[in-house]
């Protein structure tokens, strides 16, 4: 079983929509979840980090994360052109070697419509 | 004033040759990394440094071989590159290394060998 999974994609929504953008993961000790955002061409930027069961909003922004279902996802409100890009999550666990490891999805490619 | 620096920018080399990748970062944070991101645009990590001191090595190849001089420096040197090696890699930071922090990355080195 992968650690993190996410839906490839791509998703399109057309522009003013509600993005909708889910991430499983298999171990059940992981600590915090973390969504990043890629364009095309550049690194990673972080968008939100969430560690406890619920949702949190930033913006247009909310992740919502259910530790027992093992599933994280992000919602995108009124979504725009500018939102088109990867977004990746990341699930933040301890690693073999005792120390803490930031595990990454394959991303999920998000095309607005205009 | 960027955060985390990555160069070169673009690398270009035949196979067999050996070449540095130099990442530096003024956050102040402990610990850094290197990430390889591979054409299918997945994020997967190769070594963490805490304190210039080496605390995750994933499976890679022994001709990966990381340097960390001082804790705002990790360079990676590769010998004998081969063309599975091409690759966008990314530096990133994080202070401290452990669970709710997120990751700040560099703009990668995108790393074609032919």
């Amino acid at each position: 079983q992968k650690e993190v999974e996410q839906n490839s994609g791509p998703l399109s929504v057309p522009e003013g929509a509600i993005a909708s953008l889910n991430c499983t993961y298999s171990d059940r000790g992981s600590q915090s979840f973390f969504w990043y955002r890629q364009y095309s061409g550049k690194s990673p930027e972080l968008i939100m980090l969430i560690y406890s069961n619920g949702d949190k909003e930033d913006g247009r922004f909310t992740a919502q994360l259910n530790k027992a279902s093992q599933y994280v996802s992000l919602l995108i409100r009124d979504s725009q052109p500018s939102d088109s890009a990867t977004y990746l999550c990341a699930v933040m666990r301890i690693s073999g070697a005792g120390s803490y490891q930031l595990t990454f999805g394959k991303g999920t490619k998000l095309s607005v419509i205009p | 004033d960027t955060a985390v620096s990555q160069t070169p920018k673009y690398l270009v080399t035949q196979m067999g040759n050996d070449k540095s990748i130099k990442c530096e970062q003024n956050l102040g944070h402990d610990t850094m990394y290197w990430y390889k991101q591979d054409s299918k645009k997945f994020l997967k990590i190769m070594f963490s440094y805490n304190n210039k001191e080496l605390i995750i090595n994933e499976t890679v190849p022994n001709r990966f071989s990381p340097k960390s001089p001082d804790k705002a420096h990790l360079n990676l040197h590769i010998n004998s590159l081969e063309l599975g090696d091409s690759a966008v890699y990314f530096c990133a930071s994080s202070h401290p290394p452990t669970g709710n922090y997120g990751y700040t990355f560099g703009s990668g080195t995108r790393l074609t060998v032919v």
